[in-house]
């Protein structure tokens, strides 16, 4: 079964440009999460969704929003990128809201 | 104060070694405990996952948790070089938020 996936695998943008990131969770899985890690740390929670239904939100600014699609597949927005949001972001499945989490390989973003 | 604490490592062990990687928390509402390994520019593989206290043990891998001291254990058997990765401790509440250490830097020299 495939795991995971997430699109695009490398992204470089100008400073103020908007991204959008895609995951596909496991076949199955109806909740997907977003984290940030930044280089040397641990990744930071940025949202959950189940069923597509935002459940759960990380202390990050507006810029950042998500959403999840009928088939469980999710986008992560950024607005007005700063140098700061240059990290790789992660995408999550679960089957629900408190099972296991799968990471996929994630997106790295790097802003100019 | 951060919510998990890790120490960053670097670690360097011989090849064959037992690792003893570890994590502090201070939320008593944490109550599943997992560990995560991530090598470079890779997404975090899961490796244990453990609910409430006690040990688990898979292969050469044992987790550990004191819920008690608020203290997490990994232990790795007979390293091998393959094991040289980046280690993550996560844990969370009632919620689908997981709270990641800063990760531990392994290296396994042959």
């Amino acid at each position: 079964d495939a795991g995971v996936t997430q699109s695009p695998t490398h992204l470089i943008k100008t400073r103020g440009q908007h991204v959008t990131l895609r995951c596909s969770p496991i076949s199955g899985h109806k909740s997907v999460s977003w984290y940030q890690q930044v280089l040397g740390q641990g990744p930071q929670f940025i949202f959950q969704y189940y069923e597509k239904e935002e459940r759960g939100r990380g202390n990050f600014p507006d810029r950042f929003s998500a959403r999840q699609f009928p088939n469980y597949s999710s986008e992560l927005n950024v607005n007005a990128l700063l140098l700061g949001d240059s990290a790789l972001y992660l995408c999550a499945s679960s089957l629900a809201v408190r099972d296991t989490q799968y990471f996929g390989p994630g997106t790295r973003l790097t802003v100019l | 104060q951060k919510e998990v604490e890790q120490d960053p490592g670097p670690l360097s062990v011989p090849e064959g070694a037992i690792v003893s990687l570890n994590c502090t928390y201070s939320n008593s509402a944490f109550q599943y405990f997992m560990w995560y390994r991530q090598y470079s520019r890779k997404g975090p593989e899961l490796l244990m996952y453990t609910y409430s206290s006690g040990n688990k043990e898979d292969g050469r891998f044992t987790a550990q948790v004191d819920k008690s001291s608020k203290y997490i254990s990994l232990f790795i058997r007979d390293s091998q070089p393959s094991d040289s990765a980046t280690y993550l401790c996560a844990m969370s509440g009632n919620t689908g938020k997981l709270i990641f250490g800063q990760g531990t830097t392994l290296q396994v020299k042959p």
